[in-house]
């Protein structure tokens, strides 16, 4: 377990179609992010996760989106509906509970709506 | 809510010289944290610095140092000896002790050149 990994690294999907991102973070990490990154910005906070319970979500994360961390392990972001202003990098990272020394951050998604 | 800002969209510097990025930010709190990471091309994040509000004394990591000024409420990033390698975007950000998401700057694209 060398860090935090997401699959896939790209998504190209049509507008309307759902689609689905993993992301498994650092093993002994409790705490797992997902964040959203435009051309031009920097990353923007979606929710988070300690464990399986999702403490906070981001007004940015409408209804269509949906993420899950069932087992307190591995999380699956979904976007429904897929619409072009979904197009981004999606991100995930992972850390331990005190947060002192930031995120390991995976390599990201990459979703292109058309 | 807090805020980080890096008015310096593109930087260039010569290999081997010293650059400097800025970074301000806004918050009402007292205890913090402040980071700055990077983003080679088509790579994941890393964390390059950290530094704690309650701690006067500047962080270093080798090649890289921070000017912290509470006060003033900026955090610029010193790289020395500048190598091809440290090209990349490079984020400044915040995250309060009360809080668990980090807040990101829009970035700074640190270009090296030969």
């Amino acid at each position: 377990d060398t860090g935090v990994s997401q699959d896939p690294r790209h998504k190209i999907t049509k507008r309307g179609q759902n689609v689905t991102f993993r992301c498994d973070p650092i093993s002994e990490h409790n705490r797992l992010y997902w964040y959203r990154q435009t051309l031009g910005q920097g990353p923007e906070f979606l929710t988070y996760f300690q464990n399986e319970a999702q403490l906070e979500k981001s007004r940015l994360l409408s209804d269509r989106f949906s993420a899950e961390r069932p087992k307190g392990s591995f999380s699956t972001l979904e976007i429904q509906r897929t619409e072009q202003g979904d197009s981004a990098m999606y991100l995930c990272a992972s850390s331990f509970t005190l947060l002192n020394y930031g995120y390991t951050f995976g390599s990201g998604t990459r979703l292109t709506v058309v | 809510a807090q805020t980080v800002t890096q008015s310096q969209p593109e930087m260039s510097v010569q290999e081997a010289e010293t650059v400097t990025l800025s970074c301000t930010y806004d918050t009402s709190e007292s205890d913090y944290y402040l980071f700055w990471y990077k983003q080679p091309p088509s790579r994941q994040m890393i964390l390059v610095i950290r530094q704690e509000a309650y701690k006067q004394q500047n962080a270093t990591e080798n090649r890289f140092s921070v000017n912290f000024q509470k006060a003033a409420k900026s955090f610029s990033l010193k790289i020395s000896d500048s190598q091809l390698g440290d090209a990349a975007m490079y984020f400044c950000a915040y995250r309060s002790n009360g809080d668990d998401k980090i807040i990101f700057g829009k970035g700074t694209r640190l270009h090296i050149l030969p």
